[in-house]
């Protein structure tokens, strides 16, 4: 089970928005900031937002993501098919000392 | 241009002691600041924060694995290795390594490692 929760699948359609939740606690995103990864099938997850909002360098603006209290969001604006990818939300958690991450969510693009 | 790699059995028996490798390029594991943690994701599962060794040979355990897991950097060959004691089917996994102390910017391609007799 783990610290944090996302839901366990979402989906949308080319050009459409989707948002993806994370929901933590205190511990990790009530105090730490928030990462997301992008993981394309069959490969290994790459850095895709880090400290709640920042974008790496080739991560498209479609891309943002915003945190409140214990819980984080990470929006997509103007699907494409390549966006169809596991997507993993992460947290230091002061209480493990250690980065804990979210179940991940399956986007789908229909 | 940052490159990691990971190596180690495909197959190993329960019980047994796995030893995976961490074959970098492009950084300095003794710059300041630079940190390599190792991750794991059991199939079709969540990932798994495992361990992390930072410049100055500081050494971090996930709290679950503690006693399991030892980290371990040899810079003049630029690894990272990680040796995991008492296999289970449980531990079958793709083992990531990759760089950052908070957040992991670069991470290798991953190695599955399958547990079973």
């Amino acid at each position: 089970q783990s610290l944090l929760t996302q839901p366990p699948s979402a989906s949308g359609t080319p050009g459409q928005s989707v948002t993806i939740s994370c929901s933590g606690g205190s511990s990790n995103i009530g105090s730490n900031t928030v990462h997301w990864y992008q993981q394309l099938p069959g490969t290994a997850p790459k850095l895709l937002i880090n400290r709640n909002n920042q974008r790496p360098s080739g991560v498209p603006d479609r891309f943002s993501a915003s945190k409140a209290g214990t819980s984080a969001s990470l929006a997509i604006s103007g699907l494409q098919s390549e966006d169809e990818a596991d997507y993993h939300c992460a947290a230091w958690d002061d209480s493990l000392n250690g980065p804990v991450f979210g179940g991940g969510t399956k986007l789908t693009v229909l | 241009q940052v490159t990691l790699r990971e190596s180690g059995p495909a197959l190993v028996k329960p019980t047994q002691t796995l030893t995976l490798t961490c074959t970098f390029s492009g950084f300095s594991l003794t710059t300041s600041a630079m940190c390599v943690s190792w991750i794991r994701q059991p199939p079709g599962k969540a990932l798994e924060w495992l361990a992390r060794i930072d410049w100055d040979d500081d050494k971090y355990y996930t709290t679950s694995l503690k006693t399991r897991l030892t980290i371990s950097m040899d810079t003049s060959k630029s690894q990272v290795g990680l040796t995991m004691t008492d296999l289970d089917p449980v531990d079958t996994a793709t083992y990531f390594c990759a760089t950052g102390c908070d957040h992991f910017d670069y991470w290798g391609q991953g190695t599955l490692v399958t547990v079973s007799s």
